[in-house]
Parts: C-alpha cells; structure tokens; sequence
C-alpha cells in the first residue's frame, strides 16, 4: 500500500515551453501533497506544499507564477514547470500524506526533466 | 527553527560488515523522524520512522535506528552490509507544529558505498 506515481519520469523539453507533472497517489487519499526539487548530488528541497481544493503553499525563493500546483483531488496533484529554461533542469520528486500516521510522506519515483 | 545534520557525506563498509550512518537534529517540539534511502534514479523508500513511540525503532531490510533525546540523535544501523544496501540515505525531521502543518526537512544525505 500507499503508492505514490509521477508521470512522465523523463521529459526533454525546449526552452521556452511549459512542461506538467502529475503525481498520483494510487491506493490511498492524499489530502496534502508535497514537491520538492533535487540537484544532483544535493539533497531535496521542498518547493510547496499543496492541499487539496485550495492554493499551495510555496517556500520562500520558490516562484508560484513559474511552478504551478493543482490538487484537483484527493489523488491527484500536477506540477506545471511555465516557461522552462535550462536552469530548471532538475529532479522533480512528488510525496503524499495520507496513512501511516500525519507526519509520514510517501514519494513518487520523481520526474527528471532536462531543458534544453 | 527544525535542522537536521547528517555528520557524513560519505560512507565506505566492507560487505558483510556493519554500517553505521549518522544523524543529528534540532527540533523545539517533539518531533517525528525517518530515514529514507535513494538508489540512483530512483524515487525515495522509507526505511523507517520514529513518532513518540519505541525509541529504538526497527525498518525494513534489517535497518534499525535509536531515538536519543539526550544527544538529539537518530543514528541508522545495520548489523551487516549487503551490496544492495549501496544508495544514498537521508535522515529527515518533521515538526508537527512548524506554521500550523507538517514540515519536513531534509538531511545533506549519506552515500554508502558498499565493498565486496
């Protein structure tokens, strides 16, 4: 149980296009969902937190007009990367809350996006 | 104000002997901590979590850690080290009460190496 997806796990993309990211949480509800960025060889930052049917919260130096988040549902929550340059280039992991107790995340396999 | 400090950026064993990897926070509540293990390109698994309950709190693939209050610590163990075990480790630390939901943050992270 409490399996988190993203789609699509690779995409190349030019610069200057906008690029989504949907993560599903398959086998629970996830009232609160999470992204986060990865740099290589770095550890995760959190970029927002989104709870469902209302705006997402997003950390300091994070830009809400450039990172999108929709948490249309319980299961579902979408990172649109707007404009994208290369320095957006990253490791996009996702992770939901639900079960296992409030303070347990469960991630997705992340999402490598390559902007060229 | 959470921290937590992953006092090793990398770690070497021998397979078939043990590993130790390191973990220390700051927290002004009680709060909940887990470690997480990363294989390259991969999404991130929960190996185990501490919430208030048993301090020495026991994960899957015969990981274990202990809750030490004392010395704000969270050390991951495991008796002997498999080839498998080769990933990168973050220790995390979520504040129940940081602005009114779950925060997480995350460790620097810990590359273990494993020999044969």
């Amino acid at each position: 149980g409490a399996v988190v997806s993203q789609h699509p796990s690779w995409v190349i993309c030019k610069s200057g296009t906008s690029v989504k990211i949907e993560c599903r949480s398959l086998d629970f509800q996830a009232t609160t969902m999470f992204w986060y960025r990865q740099f290589p060889k770095q550890s995760l930052m959190l970029m927002a937190t989104s709870n469902e049917g209302s705006k997402a919260t997003y950390e300091q130096g994070v830009e809400k007009d450039k990172f999108l988040i929709n948490h249309a549902s319980l299961t579902l929550s979408t990172l649109t990367v707007t404009s994208a340059h290369p320095e957006d280039s990253s490791f996009y992991i996702c992770s939901a809350r639900g079960v296992g107790g409030p303070e347990t995340q469960y991630f997705g396999p992340g999402t490598r996006l390559l902007v060229l | 104000a959470q921290s937590v400090t992953q006092l090793d950026s990398h770690v070497s064993v021998s397979e078939g002997t043990p590993v130790l990897l390191r973990c220390n926070y700051s927290s002004s509540y009680s709060p909940s901590l887990f470690w997480y293990v990363q294989h390259p390109n991969k999404g991130l698994q929960l190996l185990l979590k501490y919430t208030s309950a048993a301090t020495l709190v026991k994960g899957i693939n015969g990981f274990e850690a202990e809750f030490k209050k004392s010395e704000t610590s969270f050390h991951l163990t495991k008796p002997s080290a498999h080839m498998s075990d080769a990933a990168e480790y973050f220790c995390v630390v979520s504040d129940p009460n940081s602005g009114g939901y779950q925060k997480v943050t995350f460790g620097t992270g810990t590359k273990l190496q494993v020999i044969p």
